[in-house]
């Protein structure tokens, strides 16, 4: 069974840059048949699609965000991570990775990693 | 502004049933079969419940169904319990340059 766990600061300054690794154990990403994406959660708040990668590196972006966002993927180490540019205080949430099953698009996210919040604040 | 819309909160008390809406375009939930449910527990993960409109995940009780009609989609939770009190959100594919949308979010109480 397919599990995530995301790592990486729970504290970034304002204007530096987020970056998180999703570790994927219980299967390989490089299997092909999933993406894998990046969602957060505002406090308080519901979610939001930040985007996702196929193990080829092919990546789609929500286009809200899409001019401070890179999804990237390491196949070797099973893992893919989210960089988010000149974040600010509207950026604090807490960040989820998933899998995301694909139909003509995205169908759904299963399973999720547990979450990490991300505070920026200096 | 959330793409799809679901109504702030919806109770009940146990052993009812209660149904959650969830109202799209017909660019997402109206265009496509790829409407799924989460249920989220305070200070957890969201967990799916339902995938492409109706199909429930193994291992999620059958007390949780699925339907469409037009642009809405509902999620029906039967016999309510405890448990059940949650948030839920739902999600559907869109044509548009977002991909994927997401409604609001939906907060169960269970009375």
């Amino acid at each position: 069974q397919v599990q995530l766990q995301e790592s990486g600061p729970g504290l970034v300054k304002p204007s530096q840059t987020l970056s998180l690794t999703c570790t994927v154990s219980g299967g390989s990403i490089s299997s092909g048949g999933y993406y894998w994406s990046w969602i957060r959660q505002h406090p308080g708040k519901g979610l939001e699609w930040i985007g996702y990668i196929y193990y080829s590196g092919s990546t789609y972006y929500n286009p809200s965000l899409k001019s401070r966002v890179t999804i990237s993927v390491d196949t070797s180490k099973n893992q893919f991570s989210l960089k988010l540019s000149s974040v600010t205080a509207a950026d604090t949430a807490v960040y989820y990775c998933a899998t995301v099953v694909m139909g003509i698009g995205v169908a759904w996210f299963d399973p999720w990693g547990q979450g990490t919040l991300v505070t920026v604040s200096s | 502004q959330s793409a799809l819309t679901q109504p702030a909160s919806v109770s009940g008390s146990p052993g009812q049933s209660i149904t959650i809406s969830c109202t799209g375009t017909s660019s997402d939930v109206g265009g496509y079969n790829y409407v799924s449910w989460y249920q989220q527990h305070p200070g957890k993960a969201p967990k799916l419940m339902i995938y492409e409109v109706s199909n429930r995940p193994s291992g999620v009780s059958n007390r949780f169904s699925g339907s469409k009609s037009g642009n809405t989609a509902s999620l029906t939770i039967s016999g309510l319990q405890a448990e059940d009190e949650a948030d839920y959100y739902c999600s559907s594919y869109t044509s548009s340059s977002t991909y994927v949308v997401f409604g609001g979010g939906t907060k169960l109480t269970v009375l």
